[in-house]
């Protein structure tokens, strides 16, 4: 069974500085999606980015992006520029390519902080 | 585009009460997925539908929890009777078909059992 595992249960970054969230996980597959959400106090789970294993270019959207090392199974999201608006629990997720029925894996969740 | 609803927002009931929830997923999501989110962890999958069929429910405890998603729609989660463990939050997420790789959540329920 596949594994999510974030090493860090909370971060803290400056306004308008950068913040790595570091995530591993363990497969056996060759194909796989990886994903980073952010949850708000709100509860509501918003996909940030993801990366589809086959490309090996790091996926990026605006001031977030990967940096993903398959060979170490590793997945770490980078926020540039932070703002207070990227304070939240950040979840590492994996998900199968192979079977159209497999769930979200996720991870125990990183809580950053964003300091003014 | 409408996004997926849950209600209610939160629930407060006493150890062995019934408790439902319901989720209305994204119009034209063929899949749906209840997942419980128990503090500090992150979600895990209950059950999943492919219109109003189960697709996977192995980590559904079914001696006291209960899903339908009757027309292919919307969705109910049924607790009955519920144990203090079962506080968490509960999420519901739709996708567009069981191979697509997004799937949009809802802003969960809460649920505080005393």
């Amino acid at each position: 069974a596949q594994t999510v595992t974030q090493s860090q249960p909370e971060m803290s970054v400056q306004e308008a500085e950068t913040v790595t969230l570091s995530c591993t996980y363990d497969t056996s597959e060759s194909d796989y999606y990886l994903f980073w959400y952010k949850q708000p106090p709100s509860r509501q789970m918003i996909l940030v980015i993801r990366q589809e294993a086959y490309k090996q270019q790091n996926a990026t959207e605006n001031r977030f992006s990967v940096n993903f090392q398959k060979a170490a199974k590793s997945f770490s999201l980078k926020i540039s520029d932070s703002q207070l608006g990227d304070a939240a629990m950040y979840f590492c997720a994996y998900r199968s390519i192979n079977s159209g029925n497999t769930p979200l894996v996720f991870g125990k969740g990183t809580r950053l902080s964003v300091i003014a | 585009e409408a996004g997926v609803a849950q209600s209610p927002r939160y629930k407060i009931i006493e150890k062995r009460q019934s408790v439902a929830f319901w989720c209305n997923p994204i119009s034209g999501h063929a899949t749906l997925y209840w997942y419980q989110q128990i503090l500090g962890q992150g979600p895990k999958l209950l059950i999943q539908f492919q219109n109003n069929g189960v697709v996977d429910d192995s980590q559904l405890p079914k001696d006291r929890f209960s899903a339908e998603r009757l027309k292919g729609v919307d969705s109910t989660l049924k607790i009955q009777p519920a144990k203090l463990e079962d506080s968490a939050v509960y999420l519901c997420a739709s996708s567009y078909t069981t191979g697509s790789s997004i799937q949009y959540f809802g802003a969960g329920t809460r649920l505080s059992v005393l």
